[in-house]
């Protein structure tokens, strides 16, 4: 089993929301990554945990606050969100976070910030 | 600071060879890989580069020069279903960790 399950699909949100987006794997892969991507442009690393802790916070708003449960689930929450906020966020997990691996993406949510 | 210029579109037909490059600056190299997009989708995996030289999977091949800090992907006999975006993307950071960062990306347009 080689997937990553992001959900939901597509969020619309108002600025005052408060809203969480998920993410799964279950590959035993030890470090998972949160994307921001706008049409037409490159994934832009936000945050990656490694075994469980955060390793990198790409200077992300606190608008945006991850978590990690467990070793299989990834969480980002929402809250109090701009216009230019609205993107497609990829999640991504590997085996390591160090060392030659491959990034596994999932499908991605398309966040609508109204 | 980190760069990584790949031409913005490229246009070919079916059947035809076409080679994507892609020109990197950045500290601590670890690696070139290749990610394929289509439109509405996931980033998929295509290929890593950490030595120089030529590494191919089946029609797609994809090339590293650390020397000239460039890299390409080179797709043979193209599909339709090749019409996407490609993505090269840099493994760097330390021994302790690594990201990727991804170049501007490349739209595919393959006509029949």
């Amino acid at each position: 089993d080689t997937e990553v399950t992001q959900t939901p699909k597509h969020l619309v949100m108002g600025m005052t929301n408060k809203k969480s987006l998920k993410c799964e794997q279950h590959m035993g892969h030890r470090a998972m990554y949160w994307y921001k991507q706008k049409a037409k442009k490159p994934p832009e690393l936000m945050f990656v945990y490694s075994y469980e802790k955060l390793s990198i916070n790409e200077s992300v708003p606190s608008r945006f606050s991850p978590e990690c449960p467990n070793s299989s689930l990834l969480n980002l929450h929402l809250h109090a969100l701009q216009p230019e906020d609205s993107a497609l966020y990829l999640c991504a997990s590997s085996q390591e976070a160090a060392g030659a691996d491959t990034q596994y993406f999932g499908p991605g949510t398309r966040l609508t910030v109204l | 600071g980190q760069s990584l210029e790949q031409p913005s579109e490229v246009t070919a037909v079916e059947g035809a060879i076409v080679q994507i490059n892609c020109t990197y600056q950045t500290s601590g190299f670890y690696g070139l890989s290749w990610y394929q997009q289509h439109d509405g989708g996931a980033p998929t995996f295509l290929s890593y580069n950490a030595l120089d030289g030529l590494e191919e999977t089946g029609r797609f091949s994809s090339f590293l020069s650390r020397s000239d800090s460039y890299g390409y992907l080179l797709l043979q006999e193209l599909q339709m279903k090749d019409s996407a975006s490609y993505f090269c993307a840099v493994r760097e950071g330390n021994t302790g960790f690594q990201k990727l960062v991804f170049g501007t990306g490349t739209r595919l347009l393959v006509s029949p």
